[in-house]
Protein backbone atom coordinates (compact mmCIF):
# COMPACT_ATOMS: atom_id res chain seq x y z
CA UNK A 1 0.00 0.00 0.00
CA UNK A 2 0.83 3.49 -0.10
CA UNK A 3 3.14 5.04 2.42
CA UNK A 4 5.33 7.71 3.37
CA UNK A 5 8.62 8.06 4.29
CA UNK A 6 9.84 11.49 6.70
CA UNK A 7 12.89 12.03 7.91
CA UNK A 8 14.57 13.15 9.70
CA UNK A 9 12.82 10.86 12.71
CA UNK A 10 14.41 13.60 15.70
CA UNK A 11 16.44 16.17 16.00
CA UNK A 12 17.95 18.79 18.48
CA UNK A 13 18.07 22.21 17.49
CA UNK A 14 19.40 25.31 19.26
CA UNK A 15 16.81 27.72 20.06
CA UNK A 16 16.63 30.50 16.96
CA UNK A 17 17.75 27.64 14.34
CA UNK A 18 15.59 27.04 11.44
CA UNK A 19 14.26 23.73 10.78
CA UNK A 20 13.54 21.56 7.88
CA UNK A 21 11.12 18.06 7.51
CA UNK A 22 10.42 16.35 4.47
CA UNK A 23 8.40 13.28 3.36
CA UNK A 24 8.56 11.62 0.25
CA UNK A 25 6.33 8.30 -1.38
CA UNK A 26 6.50 6.14 -4.24
CA UNK A 27 3.10 6.68 -5.30
CA UNK A 28 1.32 9.96 -6.08
CA UNK A 29 -0.71 12.70 -3.35
CA UNK A 30 -2.79 14.81 -4.33
CA UNK A 31 -3.13 16.71 -0.69
CA UNK A 32 -0.51 17.33 1.35
CA UNK A 33 -0.72 18.02 5.18
CA UNK A 34 2.04 18.95 8.04
CA UNK A 35 0.26 18.39 11.45
CA UNK A 36 2.07 19.10 14.98
CA UNK A 37 1.08 16.46 17.45
CA UNK A 38 2.07 17.11 21.46
CA UNK A 39 2.00 14.86 23.84
CA UNK A 40 -1.13 13.43 24.69
CA UNK A 41 -2.89 15.49 22.19
CA UNK A 42 -4.40 14.80 18.71
CA UNK A 43 -2.96 16.16 15.62
CA UNK A 44 -3.44 20.15 14.93
CA UNK A 45 -3.00 20.90 11.46
CA UNK A 46 -0.98 23.35 10.92
CA UNK A 47 -0.50 23.49 6.82
CA UNK A 48 -2.53 21.91 4.07
CA UNK A 49 -1.66 21.87 0.83
CA UNK A 50 -4.02 21.11 -2.65
CA UNK A 51 -1.63 21.67 -5.47
CA UNK A 52 1.54 20.72 -7.13
CA UNK A 53 4.14 23.10 -6.44
CA UNK A 54 1.93 24.84 -4.24
CA UNK A 55 4.17 26.88 -1.29
CA UNK A 56 2.25 28.18 1.76
CA UNK A 57 3.38 29.35 4.74
CA UNK A 58 1.84 30.07 8.23
CA UNK A 59 3.65 31.99 10.31
CA UNK A 60 7.02 30.98 11.16
CA UNK A 61 6.23 27.20 8.79
CA UNK A 62 6.35 27.30 5.22
CA UNK A 63 5.77 23.88 3.39
CA UNK A 64 6.10 22.65 -0.11
CA UNK A 65 3.96 20.43 -2.45
CA UNK A 66 6.24 18.56 -4.55
CA UNK A 67 5.82 19.25 -8.24
CA UNK A 68 6.28 15.74 -8.56
CA UNK A 69 3.37 15.15 -6.38
CA UNK A 70 5.44 12.56 -5.06
CA UNK A 71 7.02 14.86 -2.26
CA UNK A 72 6.39 17.65 0.72
CA UNK A 73 8.73 19.57 2.76
CA UNK A 74 7.87 21.63 6.02
CA UNK A 75 10.47 24.52 7.12
CA UNK A 76 10.36 25.95 10.60
CA UNK A 77 12.33 29.11 11.04
CA UNK A 78 13.63 30.80 13.94
CA UNK A 79 12.81 27.61 16.01
CA UNK A 80 11.48 28.51 20.19
CA UNK A 81 10.95 25.74 23.01
CA UNK A 82 7.02 25.38 22.24
CA UNK A 83 7.80 24.11 18.55
CA UNK A 84 8.83 21.24 20.60
CA UNK A 85 6.55 18.44 19.57
CA UNK A 86 6.09 15.77 16.81
CA UNK A 87 5.18 16.94 12.89
CA UNK A 88 3.65 14.25 10.83
CA UNK A 89 3.17 14.93 7.57
CA UNK A 90 0.28 13.24 6.01
CA UNK A 91 -1.00 12.53 2.15
CA UNK A 92 -4.00 11.88 0.43
CA UNK A 93 -4.63 10.78 -3.04
CA UNK A 94 -7.98 12.57 -3.24
CA UNK A 95 -8.11 16.41 -3.56
CA UNK A 96 -8.50 17.61 -0.67
CA UNK A 97 -7.81 16.16 3.19
CA UNK A 98 -11.37 15.69 4.17
CA UNK A 99 -12.51 12.58 2.32
CA UNK A 100 -10.98 9.02 2.48
CA UNK A 101 -7.73 7.88 4.13
CA UNK A 102 -5.09 9.79 5.34
CA UNK A 103 -1.94 7.93 5.17
CA UNK A 104 1.01 9.31 7.87
CA UNK A 105 4.34 9.45 7.73
CA UNK A 106 5.84 8.37 10.89
CA UNK A 107 6.61 11.66 12.44
CA UNK A 108 9.65 13.90 13.66
CA UNK A 109 10.42 14.72 16.84
CA UNK A 110 11.61 18.09 17.36
CA UNK A 111 13.40 18.82 20.69
CA UNK A 112 14.68 22.51 20.96
CA UNK A 113 17.52 23.40 23.57
CA UNK A 114 16.74 26.23 25.51
CA UNK B 1 -13.58 27.44 14.48
CA UNK B 2 -14.50 23.47 14.45
CA UNK B 3 -13.89 21.76 17.30
CA UNK B 4 -13.90 17.70 17.71
CA UNK B 5 -14.47 16.55 21.99
CA UNK B 6 -12.81 13.31 22.41
CA UNK B 7 -14.21 11.65 25.98
CA UNK B 8 -12.44 10.12 27.97
CA UNK B 9 -8.82 11.69 27.42
CA UNK B 10 -7.96 8.19 29.81
CA UNK B 11 -9.11 5.53 30.77
CA UNK B 12 -7.74 2.54 32.41
CA UNK B 13 -9.78 -0.87 32.70
CA UNK B 14 -9.80 -4.10 33.63
CA UNK B 15 -8.65 -7.22 30.92
CA UNK B 16 -12.06 -8.47 29.67
CA UNK B 17 -14.18 -5.38 30.23
CA UNK B 18 -15.54 -3.00 27.59
CA UNK B 19 -14.51 0.38 26.85
CA UNK B 20 -16.63 2.98 24.97
CA UNK B 21 -14.79 6.25 23.44
CA UNK B 22 -16.71 8.81 22.32
CA UNK B 23 -16.15 11.49 19.92
CA UNK B 24 -18.18 14.80 19.02
CA UNK B 25 -18.25 17.03 16.63
CA UNK B 26 -19.28 20.20 18.83
CA UNK B 27 -20.06 22.97 16.19
CA UNK B 28 -20.85 21.29 13.09
CA UNK B 29 -22.04 18.18 11.64
CA UNK B 30 -20.14 15.43 10.74
CA UNK B 31 -21.47 12.35 8.32
CA UNK B 32 -18.11 10.81 8.59
CA UNK B 33 -15.38 10.25 11.29
CA UNK B 34 -12.66 8.75 11.12
CA UNK B 35 -11.25 6.41 14.04
CA UNK B 36 -7.22 5.96 14.25
CA UNK B 37 -5.15 3.96 16.28
CA UNK B 38 -1.69 5.09 17.58
CA UNK B 39 1.15 3.45 19.33
CA UNK B 40 3.97 4.89 21.42
CA UNK B 41 6.59 6.59 19.30
CA UNK B 42 4.23 5.57 16.08
CA UNK B 43 2.40 7.12 13.80
CA UNK B 44 -1.50 7.27 13.31
CA UNK B 45 -2.71 4.08 11.69
CA UNK B 46 -6.87 4.09 10.32
CA UNK B 47 -8.91 1.57 12.51
CA UNK B 48 -12.08 2.17 10.14
CA UNK B 49 -14.24 5.22 8.91
CA UNK B 50 -17.40 5.44 10.60
CA UNK B 51 -20.46 6.44 8.94
CA UNK B 52 -23.55 8.29 10.14
CA UNK B 53 -26.65 5.95 9.97
CA UNK B 54 -24.57 3.37 8.27
CA UNK B 55 -22.31 0.59 8.86
CA UNK B 56 -18.37 1.98 9.74
CA UNK B 57 -15.93 0.42 7.21
CA UNK B 58 -12.97 -1.08 8.95
CA UNK B 59 -9.19 -1.58 7.52
CA UNK B 60 -7.31 -4.36 6.43
CA UNK B 61 -6.92 -6.32 9.67
CA UNK B 62 -8.92 -4.30 12.39
CA UNK B 63 -11.71 -7.06 14.04
CA UNK B 64 -15.23 -5.30 13.60
CA UNK B 65 -16.50 -7.24 16.37
CA UNK B 66 -13.85 -6.26 18.88
CA UNK B 67 -14.10 -2.48 18.23
CA UNK B 68 -17.63 -1.79 17.83
CA UNK B 69 -18.59 1.96 15.87
CA UNK B 70 -21.39 3.33 16.28
CA UNK B 71 -22.31 6.78 14.42
CA UNK B 72 -26.30 7.42 15.03
CA UNK B 73 -26.22 11.08 14.50
CA UNK B 74 -24.44 13.55 12.77
CA UNK B 75 -22.48 14.40 15.89
CA UNK B 76 -21.78 11.98 17.75
CA UNK B 77 -19.54 8.47 16.84
CA UNK B 78 -18.40 6.03 19.65
CA UNK B 79 -15.78 3.49 19.64
CA UNK B 80 -16.41 0.79 21.68
CA UNK B 81 -13.50 -1.79 22.59
CA UNK B 82 -15.16 -5.34 23.67
CA UNK B 83 -13.54 -7.93 25.74
CA UNK B 84 -10.12 -5.34 26.35
CA UNK B 85 -7.02 -7.56 26.54
CA UNK B 86 -3.25 -5.94 27.42
CA UNK B 87 -2.45 -5.66 23.64
CA UNK B 88 -5.27 -3.04 23.37
CA UNK B 89 -3.36 -0.44 25.37
CA UNK B 90 -2.90 2.06 23.07
CA UNK B 91 -4.04 5.91 22.02
CA UNK B 92 -6.84 6.03 20.21
CA UNK B 93 -7.75 9.52 18.07
CA UNK B 94 -11.30 10.25 16.09
CA UNK B 95 -11.24 12.83 13.67
CA UNK B 96 -14.25 14.47 11.68
CA UNK B 97 -14.05 16.70 8.15
CA UNK B 98 -15.34 19.97 7.76
CA UNK B 99 -15.13 21.69 4.36
CA UNK B 100 -11.66 20.49 3.05
CA UNK B 101 -9.92 20.01 6.18
CA UNK B 102 -10.04 16.72 9.04
CA UNK B 103 -10.33 18.15 12.60
CA UNK B 104 -8.66 15.52 15.28
CA UNK B 105 -9.84 15.15 18.79
CA UNK B 106 -8.09 15.14 21.98
CA UNK B 107 -7.29 11.31 21.85
CA UNK B 108 -8.00 8.61 24.49
CA UNK B 109 -5.16 6.96 26.53
CA UNK B 110 -6.33 3.65 27.08
CA UNK B 111 -4.39 1.30 29.36
CA UNK B 112 -6.06 -2.38 29.60
CA UNK B 113 -4.31 -3.85 33.17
Amino acid sequence: GQQLNQSPQSMFIQEGEDVSMNCTSSSIFNTWLWYKQDPGEGPVLLIALYKAGELTSNGRLTAQFGITRKDSFLNISASIPSDVGIYFCAGSSLYGGSQGNLIFGKGTKLSVKP
Amino acid sequence: GAVVSQHPSRVICKSGTSVKIECRSLDFQATTMFWYRQFPKQSLMLMATSNEGSKATYEQGVEKDKFLINHASLTLSTLTVTSAHPEDSSFYICSASIGDRRVFGSGTQLSVL
